[in-house]
C-alpha cells in the first residue's frame, strides 16, 4: 500500500470549513483513499473512503485531484466535536489486504 | 451495547506476569485485528485474523500471542508482561474485501 504524509497538527474556528490535506504521491491505480479519525483515546472511527470521484456523506467530503496525488477531507462546518487526530490511508481493495496501517495523522483543534 | 467489546478496561499489572486483552464482537465479521497505540503514536497492528483457522503476525507481534476462539472472539496474550508493553490496546473487526474497520473501545495496559 502507498505511503502518506499529512501535516502534523492543524486549527480550525468553530463553524468553518476544516479542510485536511493528504499527500498520497505513489498510489497505484487501484488503491482507494480512506479516512479515519479517532477522538481523545476512542477507538478510530471510519469516516469516508474514494477511489477517483469526489465523494460525500453525513459527515464529510472527499476531493480527490485528477492525478490521484492528494486529497483533502473537508468538515464542512466544524464544531467542538471533531477535535481529533485524522488519519489518511491508501488500501488496494483486495480481499485479504483487510488490515490497514495507520500513521500518525493530524491532530485538528476547533476554535471556539 | 457495543459491537466490539474489550475486557477489561484498564488493567495494571506487574513485570512478569501473565496477561489476556479479551474481545467480542457482534457484528458478525470474519476479520479481527489488534493494535496497540503509544501516546503521540499511530496505530500498529499486532495481530490479525481472517478467521477461525487463520492467524497472523502484524507488524509487532515479539512479546504477544493471541488466540480466535470463535468467529466473534479474539484474544490477545501477554506471556510474560514487560513496561515497554505499556500502551492503548484496539481491537477491531472488518467484513472480508472491506477497508472500513469497526474499533473497540480500547484496553489501557499499565505494567509497572
Amino acid at each position: 500500500d502507498a505511503k502518506t504524509t499529512q501535516p502534523t497538527s492543524m486549527d480550525c474556528a468553530e463553524g468553518r470549513a476544516a479542510n485536511l490535506p493528504c499527500n498520497h504521491s505513489t498510489i497505484s491505480g487501484n488503491e482507494y483513499v480512506y479516512w479515519y479519525r479517532q477522538i481523545h483515546s476512542q477507538g478510530p472511527q471510519y469516516i469516508i473512503h474514494g477511489l477517483k470521484n469526489n465523494e460525500t456523506n453525513e459527515m464529510a467530503s472527499l476531493i480527490i485531484t485528477e492525478d490521484r496525488k492528494s486529497s483533502t477531507l473537508i468538515l464542512p462546518h466544524a464544531t467542538l466535536r471533531d477535535t481529533a487526530v485524522y488519519y489518511c490511508i491508501v488500501r488496494l481493495p483486495l480481499r485479504g489486504n483487510e488490515k490497514l496501517t495507520f500513521g500518525t495523522g493530524t491532530r485538528l483543534t476547533i476554535i471556539p | 451495547d457495543a459491537d466490539v467489546t474489550q475486557t477489561p478496561r484498564n488493567r495494571i499489572t506487574k513485570t512478569g506476569k501473565r496477561i489476556m486483552l479479551e474481545c467480542s464482537q457482534t457484528k458478525g465479521h470474519d476479520r479481527m485485528y489488534w493494535y496497540r497505540q503509544d501516546p503521540g503514536l499511530g496505530l500498529r497492528l499486532i495481530y490479525y485474523s481472517f478467521d477461525v483457522k487463520d492467524i497472523n503476525k502484524g507488524e509487532i507481534s515479539d512479546g504477544y500471542s493471541v488466540s480466535r476462539q470463535a468467529q466473534a472472539k479474539f484474544s490477545l496474550s501477554l506471556e510474560s508482561a514487560i513496561p515497554n508493553q505499556t500502551a492503548l490496546y484496539f481491537c477491531a473487526t472488518s467484513a472480508a474485501g472491506t477497508g472500513e474497520l469497526f474499533f473497540g473501545e480500547g484496553s489501557r495496559l499499565t505494567v509497572l
